[in-house]
């Protein structure tokens, strides 16, 4: 089965300064690959997601992605970042039968 | 649009009580899903549907059973409650089957089994 894995259960960042979240994933077909966000109290909000077109793919809130087949990755990044971007990051992998599997999230702090 | 709403928002169970939570979209979506969300562990798929009368188990699939009798609704029941699935439930829907598509999310259900 696919799998993910993200590296830092919690990132902590200064306002203004790059946001990067670590997701590799393991897949045995071409996967597809989703980044969510979720903040307090509420359910997940897609942020962008990779479908086998441009391996750069960029999504809401300035927020884009990589895919790396070779380093089977998809890290996320935004170049500066905003006190609004705390919250919590899911990395997901699905196949075409729609098995999504999500890793076990990253805590985004912002540091004024 | 409403989205995907789920009721209630929270639920205090004792163990060995059963109950359903609601989940609806408005939508026209084919595929909806249950989630369970715990600490240091993302979300776990437990039961999916990809359509009316259609239905199959996920990663955590006991201790819970589900219907679709309808495109819009997707009730999860718990037979017996148990501490163990004390957790936060997410209920999902996408446009299509296949998994290029984005899910989307209902706002929550914090069930507590003591």
């Amino acid at each position: 089965a696919q799998s993910v894995t993200q590296l830092g259960s919690h990132v902590s960042v200064s306002e203004g300064a790059l946001v990067l979240l670590r997701c590799n994933y393991s897949s045995s077909v071409p996967p597809y690959l989703f980044w969510y966000v979720q903040y307090p109290n509420q359910g997940l909000q897609l942020l962008l997601k990779y479908t086998s077109a441009a391996t750069l793919v960029k999504g809401i809130n300035g927020f884009e992605a990589e895919f790396k087949k070779s380093e089977t990755s998809f890290h996320l990044t935004k170049p500066s970042a905003h006190m609004s971007d705390a919250a919590e990051y899911f990395c997901a992998v699905s196949d075409v039968n729609n098995d999504m599997r999500f890793g076990a999230g990253t805590r985004l702090t912002v540091k004024p | 649009n409403a989205g995907v709403t789920q009721t209630p928002k929270f639920q205090v169970l004792k163990t060995g009580q059963s109950m359903t939570l609601q989940c609806a979209q408005d939508m026209n979506h084919e595929y909806m899903s249950w989630y369970r969300q715990d600490p240091g562990m993302g979300l776990r798929l437990i039961h999916y549907s990809v359509g009316a009368g259609i239905t199959d188990q996920g990663e955590v699939p006991n201790g819970y059973n589900v219907s679709r009798s309808t495109t819009e609704d997707f009730p999860l029941r718990l037979l017996s409650a148990a501490p163990s699935q004390t957790s936060v439930y997410f209920c999902a829907s996408s446009y299509g089957v296949q998994g290029s598509y984005e899910q989307y999310f209902g706002p929550g259900t914090r069930l507590t089994v003591t």
